[in-house]
């Protein structure tokens, strides 16, 4: 079955960078896109980005442009979610999702996400 | 970019009740993207509807989708407990992105 596991739990100071990662299995890993998605507690879900593993082609949403930065490594079927500048806000639960073409590019698949927490 | 605008934002309901949930979104979207999402405390959101009116695998018959435009609707005919959740409706577009900022499904 498709599984998307992240790493673990980041503790990370104001200006700091995070890396996230997000390694699938189950299906072939060039073949969907991955997006990343975020949560802040108590709050909703908010859109940050996409990457076709097959091509490397990225795209963000307008306000993580210059500070995140999203990779593959086709090679371990896994992707990357890094960013940069950290602020107390940032802290939130960050999960990588699969799209499926098949379903209108809807996001059939989550992984279990990735707290991030940002404080000094 | 497109805003999508959830309503109501609270929704208080019985078990056997029928739902009926709202996302406008503010410029005519392409039906065919769009999609909701339910999330439960602490997990990871689950799709339920795709391409406005779509089942997803596991979804039951109870969750229907409609709408075009700007206007769609996430209806439970007869809510289930295990259906009060956080409901969230996304928009793909070509590009990007969106989601609405979620109705909660509680109990009454």
């Amino acid at each position: 079955q498709v599984q998307l596991v992240q790493s673990g739990a980041e503790l990370k100071k104001p200006g700091a960078s995070v890396k996230v990662s997000c390694r699938a299995s189950g299906y072939t890993f060039i073949d969907n896109y991955i997006h990343w998605v975020r949560q802040a507690p108590g709050q909703g879900l908010e859109w940050m980005g996409w990457i076709n593993p097959n091509s490397g082609a990225t795209k963000y949403a307008q306000k993580f442009q210059g500070r995140v930065t999203v990779t593959r490594d086709t090679f371990i079927n896994t992707a990357y979610m890094e960013m940069s500048s950290l602020r107390s806000d940032d802290t939130a639960v960050y999960y990588c999702a699969r799209d499926d073409p098949i379903m209108a590019a809807a996001l059939t698949d989550w992984g279990q996400g990735t707290l991030v927490t940002v404080s000094s | 970019e497109i805003v999508l605008t959830q309503s109501p934002g609270t929704l208080s309901l019985s078990p056997g009740e029928r739902a009926t949930l709202s996302c406008r979104a503010s410029q005519s979207v392409r039906s065919s993207y769009l999609a909701w999402y339910q999330q439960k405390p602490g997990q990871a959101p689950r799709l339920v509807i795709y391409g406005a009116s779509a089942r997803a695998t596991d979804t039951p018959d109870r969750f229907s989708g409609s709408g075009s435009g700007t206007d769609f609707t996430l209806t439970i005919s007869s809510l289930e407990p295990e259906d009060f959740a956080v409901y969230y409706c996304q928009h793909y577009g070509t590009s990007w992105s969106s989601f609405g900022q979620g109705t909660k499904l509680e109990i009454k």
